[in-house]
């Protein structure tokens, strides 16, 4: 079975653009998450989604959202760019909103100049 | 705030030999317990969740959980260098809307 996949793998964006992010969970899950890592740190949670609805949010400003599609996919869309998004960019899938084991797909990286 | 606390290391250790890693945590409401692992440049990789006091045990992996002490570890026995990695620990907190909060994690060298 396919895990969850995200594109692009890489990306560089210069202050002040828009960057879009996408993500595909496991086939079956209905659960999907995004979090930021930053060198050195444990992920952050940034938003889960379950059912095309938004369950839980993190300590994020709101140039960062993000949607789920009928099929379960997401995007994750950050406005504004600053210097500090650059982050590994990371989804996640679940069964559902109350299975905590969360599988990671292989990460976007975003380099924000 | 709820906190997970890792030392970050590095943490060496010789191949062959038992690493030990160590993770507490600050919500008591917290019901289940789970350890990644992280190669560098690459996404974490769940390898063990617990969810009892007590030790559970999946090949060389053993995890540890003491609810009382808000403490949690993970062994790795016959340690081989393809276990140098950071290892996080995830806590979902027993209330709110995060799904897991993530330490630091411990970064592990075995040395050859």
């Amino acid at each position: 079975d396919a895990g969850v996949t995200q594109s692009p793998t890489h990306l560089i964006k210069t202050r002040g653009q828009h960057v879009t992010l996408r993500c595909s969970p496991i086939s079956g899950h209905k659960s999907v998450s995004w979090y930021q890592q930053v060198l050195g740190q444990g992920p952050q949670f940034i938003f889960q989604y379950y059912e095309k609805e938004e369950r839980g949010r993190g300590n994020f400003p709101d140039r960062f959202s993000a949607r789920q599609f009928p099929n379960y996919s997401s995007e994750l869309n950050v406005n504004a760019l600053l210097l500090g998004d650059s982050a590994l960019y990371l989804c996640a899938s679940s069964p559902g909103t109350l299975s905590y084991e969360q599988y990671f797909g292989p990460g976007t990286r975003l380099t924000v100049t | 705030q709820k906190e997970v606390e890792q030392n970050s290391g590095p943490l060496s250790v010789p191949e062959g030999a038992i690493a030990s890693l160590n993770c507490t945590y600050s919500d008591r409401g917290s019901q289940s317990f789970f350890w990644y692992r992280q190669y560098s440049g690459k996404s974490p990789e769940l390898i063990m969740f617990i969810y009892s006091n007590g030790d559970k045990e999946d090949g060389r992996f053993t995890a540890q959980l003491n609810k009382a002490s808000q403490y949690v570890s993970l062994l790795i026995r016959d340690s081989q260098p393809s276990d140098s990695a950071t290892y996080l620990c995830a806590v979902p907190p027993g209330s709110g809307n995060t799904p897991l909060v993530f330490g630091k994690g411990t970064r592990l060298s075995v040395i050859a």
